[in-house]
């Protein structure tokens, strides 16, 4: 079974564009996460889809963060437009839609560089 | 508010010495506990978790943690270290009902010959 991956790996823009980031879960789960980590900080929630509804998007830094999860299957995240601390690694994790507190799965990351 | 300390950045230890890392958590009741761990290039993958029940718990690659409810710690241990343990470790709480996972900032650990 194919684990969460993340598109593209690297992804180096200029200051003021837009970049999206796309995450594709594990099939089936319902539960798909957004979470940041800026260099030499923790790991930060971003937000939480159940299926194609957000759940909880209180991480979410400010309105040039546009999340979607159209028909409840893979995720994008869009910055734009991008600024310097925006830069870090945006990982993406998945978990079954199953009752109680299950291991969320994490993808490799996109390490996003804005110059 | 959730939160996690994992006080020490780095950590090298020699091969098949013994290791610690630890993670000092705060909740105001008893949390779910986990520990990841990142190897370069991947993504951060599950080593062990602890919901309730026996506070040592046993993970994946040898390695155990054990909650101290009283200290608010989940301190990560293994008897013997190898050299594919370099990597980065994450402690992380996590609620009933919140779903989303706080995270400590992270250990690295180096392995030396």
């Amino acid at each position: 079974e194919a684990g969460v991956t993340q598109f593209p790996s690297h992804s180096v823009i200029e200051k003021g564009q837009t970049v999206t980031l796309r995450c594709d879960p594990i099939s089936g789960h319902d539960n798909l996460y957004w979470y940041r980590r800026v260099m030499g900080k923790e790991i930060k929630f971003l937000l939480h889809f159940v299926k194609e509804s957000k759940q909880d998007e209180s991480g979410m830094p400010n309105n040039r963060f546009l999340a979607e999860r159209t028909g409840g299957t893979y995720s994008t995240l869009k910055v734009q437009p991008a600024e310097l601390e925006d830069s870090g690694v945006y990982f993406c994790a998945s978990r079954p839609g199953l009752a109680g507190y299950n291991e969320q799965f994490f993808g490799p990351g996109t390490r996003l560089t804005v110059l | 508010a959730q939160s996690v300390t994992q006080p020490d950045i780095h950590i090298t230890v020699s091969e098949g010495a013994s290791l610690e890392l630890r993670c000092n958590y705060s909740y105001g009741a008893t949390p779910y506990l986990f520990w990841y761990v990142q190897s370069p290039g991947q993504g951060l993958q599950l080593l062990l978790k602890y919901f309730s029940g026996d506070t040592l718990v046993q993970g994946i690659k040898g390695f155990e943690a054990e909650f101290k409810r009283s200290q608010s710690s989940f301190n990560l241990r293994k008897p013997s270290v190898h050299w594919s343990d370099a990597a980065e470790y994450f402690c992380a709480v996590g609620a009933p009902g919140f779903q989303k996972l706080v995270f400590g900032t992270g250990t690295r650990l180096l392995v030396s010959p």
